[in-house]
């Protein structure tokens, strides 16, 4: 139950894109299309953006994207918004009924 | 509207007990499996315990295991996270959480605070 791997830090200028990456294993994101991603502003519970890969749910603008080849997710955040600054965590199923959490990225929006 | 409402945070002393409750509204909350996670003072989020909607597969993260005991109630609309032998590095903000199936988080509550300190 390896935490899965985030880059700790992206940044971008408003309207751009920037891409989050997340590496497991071929037992966590290699081996399951469940990955989900969750954003979190300080102080506040995690949100839902990205699950099963690349499913948005409602009310999630479609500037939000994921993907995933191999071991690693990413997900990708275009026409950056001021309101997207925030703590992003992907999130796998490992088997057995378990769940691993990324180490989570900070999100600037310069 | 869903709603998710932790209660039973607070101080303890390490290798104390503590029970934590998750009330549910808004929801068929038999037919969901659920999750607790939790958020140590400035740290990530760390997936804790699954329940199945009947209570027939349960799961634990090796730091837990042995220790806690994840149960829940139908009828009271409610999840139980029980927590014994706490340490030092279980001070947490302890959040439930609805698995919408499979394997994604769709609501949380607000999170209940764990401090375990002498």
């Amino acid at each position: 139950q390896s935490a899965l791997t985030q880059p700790r830090s992206v940044s971008g200028s408003p309207g751009q894109s920037v891409t989050i990456s997340c590496t497991g294993t071929s037992s966590d994101v290699g081996g399951y299309n469940y990955v989900s991603w969750y954003q979190q502003h300080p102080g506040k519970a995690p949100k839902l953006m990205i699950y099963n890969v690349s499913q948005r749910p409602s009310g999630v603008p479609d500037r939000f994207s994921g993907s995933k080849s191999g071991n690693t997710a990413s997900l990708t955040i275009s026409g950056l918004q001021a309101e997207d600054e925030a703590d992003y965590y992907c999130c796998s199923y490992a088997g057995s009924y378990t769940l691993v959490f990324g180490g989570g990225t900070k999100l600037t929006v310069l | 509207e869903v709603q998710l409402v932790e209660s039973g945070g607070g101080l303890v002393q390490p290798g104390g007990s503590l029970r934590l409750s998750c009330a549910a509204s808004g929801f068929t909350f038999s037919t969901y499996s659920l999750n607790w996670v939790r958020q140590a003072p400035g740290k990530g989020l760390e997936w804790l315990s699954y329940i199945s909607s009947a209570s027939s597969s349960i799961s634990y993260a090796d730091s837990v295991k042995g220790r806690f005991t994840i149960s829940r109630d139908n009828g009271r609309h409610s999840l139980y996270l029980q927590m014994n032998g706490l340490r030092d590095d279980d001070t947490a903000v302890y959040y439930c959480a609805r698995d919408q199936g499979p394997w994604d988080l769709d609501y949380w509550g607000q999170g209940t605070l764990v401090t375990v300190s002498s």
